[in-house]
């Protein structure tokens, strides 16, 4: 099983500001990486996949990058929206299918 | 708009079996590379991956709980049902179902969208 390995497991941030989260694989997952946004009582919801494509909707403001087994999600002008917890999952072609712990955004 | 919506009992007891349906909209089972997942989450922790089935029948489970766990469709009331026998208060969590689609026939690998999700609590 690929183990997800998220960090920070918070990260303070003032509005406005540049959040940089970070997912590590165990092992490479060449570019078969998405990224969440989950919000208090919501679902998640998709933001980035392969590694770096927005999803349908998403701010240009959130932007993915990395590939094997570093990975970066990046918000580059923090929104009062935007504060939420965050969670990396791999998708190679066998499960399981494993997601990171997640990191929580909050307002500084 | 492709909707999911899961169903089922909030709270069971211990050693009971779980029955969960997602009813879905938007998409068809029977389409190539589509596929419907089962993910739960625990209060306040982490993701964690159940299951899958495929639009072929084929059938996915966690490593750790795959002999506890079933999942099958009903493709023509778009409906995928998850049973987990032998539930434990470790089990309380909001479950979802959640879609893996298709990009020109081959299976995307993310999840989106994701039902609202439903909690379930096993508590005697």
């Amino acid at each position: 099983e690929i183990v997800m390995t998220q960090s920070p497991a918070t990260l303070s941030v003032s509005p406005g500001e540049r959040a940089t989260l970070s997912c590590r694989a165990s092992q490479s997952v060449s570019s078969n990486l998405a990224w969440y946004q989950q919000k208090p009582g919501q679902a998640p919801r998709l933001l980035i996949y392969d590694a770096s494509t927005r999803a349908t909707g998403i701010p240009a403001r959130f932007s993915g990058s990395g590939s094997a087994t570093e990975f970066t999600l990046t918000i580059s002008s923090l929104q009062s929206e935007d504060f939420a917890v965050y969670f990396c999952q791999h998708y190679i072609k066998w499960p399981p299918w494993t997601f990171g712990q997640g990191t929580k955004v909050e307002i500084k | 708009q492709v909707t999911l919506r899961e169903s089922g009992p909030a709270l069971v007891k211990p050693t009971q079996t779980l029955t969960l349906t997602c009813s879905f909209s938007g998409f068809s089972l029977n389409t190539s590379g589509m596929c419907v997942n089962w993910i739960r989450q625990p209060p306040g922790k982490a993701l964690e991956w159940l299951a899958r089935i495929d639009w072929d029948d084929d059938k996915y489970y966690s490593t750790s709980l795959e002999t506890r766990l079933t999942i099958s469709k009903d493709t023509s009331n778009n409906q995928v049902v998850l049973t987990m026998t032998n539930m434990d208060p470790v089990d309380t969590a909001t479950y979802y179902c959640a879609r893996t689609g298709t990009i020109s026939g081959v299976v995307t690998g993310w999840f989106d969208p994701w039902g609202q999700g439903i909690l379930v609590t096993v508590s005697s």
